[in-house]
Formats: C-alpha cells, structure tokens, sequence
C-alpha cells in the first residue's frame, strides 16, 4: 500500500477564497482522522470518521471548517471562507481500531 | 480532561551522548501509548506501541519503557540522523481518535 495520501502538499491562497485539501486512506482502515499542527498549538483533532461516518467533529474551529467521507476511500477537508489564521499544516491519517494511525505528508496551507 | 505533557521541549546533544524523552499522561483506562518521530516537513512516523506498565520496545538505538503515568524514550548512542521531533499520543478515554502531546525536538551534533 502505497500509504495515507494527501494532495496538495502545498496550498497558497488568499483570504477569502474556498481550499479543498484531499486525503486517500489506506485500504482497509476504517478510521480516517483529520489533525492540525501549528507551533503554537501542536497537533490537534479536527475530526474524525469511522466507516466513513463523522462520529467527533468538536475539534472544527467554526462553521467554516467542513469535512466529508463520500466513500472508504477518499475524504475532503475544505474551508470557506479561508483566513490567514487557518495557516497551519493539515494531516489526514487513517486506522484500524485498537492499532497506530498512519499520517499522510500533510498540506501546508498558507492564507495570505 | 485526558492531557499528554512531553519533557524537554527541545534537547540537544552530541552524537553519543545518551539521554530520556519524558511523556507524562493522564487518562483514565490507558488503552496504548504511542511514540511517533516526525521529521520536518513530513507527518509523524509510528515507532512504537506500549500497553502496560513494565513494558519495554526497542528499535535500533531507542527503546521505549511504559510506568503507571509515563513513558521514556531513551535513546543511546545517538546519531545525528537521529535528530527529529519525538511525538507520544494516547488513545482518547472515550474514543479512537489520539491525544497527542506537545513533542521533544531531537537535535543531535556531530
């Protein structure tokens, strides 16, 4: 299995536009979490899926912030209106219950 | 609240110069402790899972060692490629999602 996959692996947009980050889980795990890090706050749940369902969104800073799992396979993180301070690096990772999550390269986003 | 505290925040060392990673925790009905190495510009990288207290792991020159309310990570006769961010999480008391804490930024000298 080639991994968690997350594209992009950079994002530069301005304030005020929508940004879809894209993460592909790995195969057979039904656990999909979307974290946060900054330096300032270290790594951080923003949500997360089991078999495709959202079961703990508390982590979602507003209503900006909305996360989908269409399928077992693809899920999306996406913000709108973005604001410079959603600049932060966005880690999708993916488990199976009781075992170690599995992290993507993470997408730096930056919102200028 | 479950709560994971990593000490130091940063430590430098000479290349074989042993040391400990501290990883306090504070959840009820520990289910797993997880140590993580993240190297810049990557996400974290699974190392090991500990279970119960008195448990040990090793990998190469880290080995990590579990008591009742912490973990170590010690690492011996380190190697520059050794430098990284060391990250230990925990499984949330009430769910599968982790905790993780703030993380120890490894830099080893040559």
């Amino acid at each position: 299995d080639a991994g968690v996959i997350q594209s992009p692996r950079h994002e530069v947009t301005e304030m005020g536009q929508e940004v879809t980050l894209r993460c592909k889980p790995i195969s057979g795990h039904d656990y999909l979490f979307w974290y946060r890090q900054t330096m300032m706050r270290g790594l951080e749940l923003l949500i997360y899926f089991n078999n495709n369902v959202p079961i703990d969104d508390s982590g979602m800073p507003e209503d900006r912030f909305s996360a989908k799992m269409p399928n077992a396979s693809f899920s999306t993180l996406k913000i709108q209106p973005s604001e410079p301070r959603d600049s932060a690096v966005y880690f999708c990772a993916s488990t199976r219950q009781g075992s170690e999550a599995f992290f993507g390269q993470g997408t730096r986003l930056t919102v200028v | 609240e479950d709560q994971v505290t990593q000490s130091p925040e940063a430590l430098r060392l000479q290349e074989g110069e042993s040391s400990s990673l501290n990883c306090s925790y504070t959840v009820s009905g520990l289910r797993g402790l997880f140590w993580y190495r993240q190297d810049p510009g990557k996400g974290p990288e699974f190392l090991f899972t500990l279970y119960s207290a008195g448990e040990e792991k090793e990998k190469e020159r880290l080995k990590a060692t579990l008591t009742k309310k912490e973990s170590f990570l010690h690492i011996t006769a380190p190697k520059p490629e050794d430098s990284a961010t060391y990250l230990c999480a925990v499984p949330h008391n009430y769910g599968q999602n982790f905790v993780f804490g703030p993380g120890t930024r490894l830099s080893v000298l040559p």
